[in-house]
């Protein structure tokens, strides 16, 4: 089982409708959890955080996380033509996790096109 | 401020090579990461330096790759005797202090094409 897991997609959506990313991840001990966003041949650019259950919002962007289920997703609201680029889903590890304590573990990344 | 810079920005070398690729972190980030992208991957990680020490070198393929950061900044990371499958987007990160709440800046990566 890999350890992140992302539908690669891609995933399209109409403009201004919301954009559901999910992501699942095996090591139960994870803490923190990022989703970065990709254009084409450019680097990652970090989105949101989140660390605890539940919900956190920052402007159009949703992050949630749900430990028991080893899940976290991001959703976009009213999505625009320039959200069009490749989510990542990164996690950091548990430090007791017995492998690396410091690197963040990246899914492959869903491909969103949101249509004007 | 300056954010993470990465030379070259490409590179092109033949099978066999030896190659640096240079990181810049941002002023003050203590914690500097390596990773390689490979089309249509995720970045994977490769090393995390502290400092001038390498905490975490678990990443690297094998002994073909080595990092160093002699002055706990600028960082490069060398492949000798390259092979076309390193070809990929090597990518550097850094983070203030390197604890699991902190944010990794990601440089614009330096691209590497084996030939």
């Amino acid at each position: 089982q890999k350890e992140v897991e992302q539908n690669s997609g891609p995933l399209s959506v109409p403009e201004g409708a919301i954009a559901s990313l999910n992501c699942t991840y095996s090591d139960r001990g994870s803490q923190s959890f990022f989703w970065y966003r990709q254009y084409s041949g450019k680097s990652p650019e970090l989105i949101m955080f989140i660390y605890s259950n539940g919900d956190k919002e920052d402007g159009r962007f949703t992050a949630q996380l749900n430990k028991a289920s080893q899940y976290v997703s991001l959703l976009i609201r009213d999505s625009q033509p320039s959200d069009s680029a490749t989510y990542l889903c990164a996690v950091f590890p548990w430090r007791n996790s017995g492998g690396s304590n410091y690197k963040l573990t990246f899914g492959k990344g869903t491909l969103l096109t949101v249509n004007p | 401020g300056a954010g993470v810079s990465q030379t070259p920005s490409n590179k092109v070398t033949e099978k066999g090579k030896y190659v640096e690729l240079r990181c810049d972190p941002i002023s003050g980030h203590t914690a500097l990461y390596w990773y390689r992208q490979s089309l249509g991957q995720g970045p994977e990680f490769l090393i995390y330096f502290q400092g001038t020490g390498a905490a975490d070198d678990s990443g690297l393929p094998n002994d073909r790759f080595f990092a160093v950061r002699p002055e706990g900044s600028v960082s490069t990371l060398k492949i000798q005797r390259t092979e076309r499958g390193d070809s990929a987007v090597y990518l550097c990160a850094s983070s203030l202090i390197g604890t699991p709440s902190d944010t990794q800046y990601f440089g614009p990566g330096t691209r590497l094409t084996v030939l």
